[in-house]
């Protein structure tokens, strides 16, 4: 069966940087693209990027531009998130989503259980 | 960028249809999808492309869409479907940016 499991949350303070993983299984990971979408506490769902199954196209939310970078380890079966200049604002549930891309549109039909990030003083 | 607007809330009795709406400009002419989130769990797909099911999700979820407005319609609704429900689109126009609405309650009353 399809899992998703991240790791790497944790409190960090504003400014700080944080390196979260997605670890894959259950399907072919090179066949899909992968996004991070991020739930602030008591929040609705923000996306935050997504990345092709090759991970030569990436796609960012503006909030987390020139900030985040989403990078995917396909011999590993891995899904990483690197957050740098983090704000208060960054804190949040990230979910690791497979992304199923169809004609004009992508579909995320698994997700993670999420980890929490913590950017706090 | 592109805007989906979702009711904050809805409240329906056991048993009864409740009826969520998730508008945006042509909204139509996109491919809608719907997740549930039930508190403490991740969101779980249960309506894509505007009106198709994933396996193992019941018959009592279905969706319509057209012009300014899609709906996640739930049937014969059981107080296990209290949760949060979003919709969800890709902006192709925008910078390939994926939008989520802003999630709407459902209550069972």
């Amino acid at each position: 069966q399809v899992q998703l499991v991240e790791s790497g949350g944790g409190l960090v303070k504003p400014g700080g940087s944080l390196r979260l993983s997605c670890a894959a299984s259950g399907f072919t990971f090179s066949d899909y693209y992968m996004s991070w979408i991020r739930q602030a506490p008591g929040k609705g769902l923000e996306w935050v990027s997504y990345i092709s199954s090759s991970g030569s196209t990436i796609y960012y939310a503006d909030s987390v531009k020139g900030r985040f970078t989403i990078s995917r380890d396909n011999a590993k079966n891995s899904l990483y998130l690197q957050m740098n200049s983090l704000r208060a604002e960054d804190t949040a549930v990230y979910y690791c989503a497979r992304g199923r891309v169809e004609m004009a549109t992508i579909v995320f039909d698994y997700w993670g259980q999420g980890t929490l990030v913590t950017v706090s003083s | 960028s592109y805007v989906l607007t979702q009711p904050p809330s809805v409240s329906v009795a056991p048993g009864q249809t409740a009826r969520i709406t998730c508008g945006g400009n042509n909204i139509g002419s996109k491919s809608v999808h719907w997740y549930q989130q039930k508190p403490g769990q991740a969101p779980v797909l249960v309506v894509y492309d505007d009106s198709d099911r994933p396996s193992g999700i019941p018959e009592r979820f279905s969706g319509s869409n057209s012009g300014n407005t899609a709906t996640l319609t739930i049937s014969r609704v059981e107080a296990g479907d209290e949760a949060d429900y979003y919709c969800q689109v890709w902006d192709s126009s925008s910078d390939h940016l994926v939008v989520f609405g802003g999630g709407t309650k459902l209550t069972v009353l």
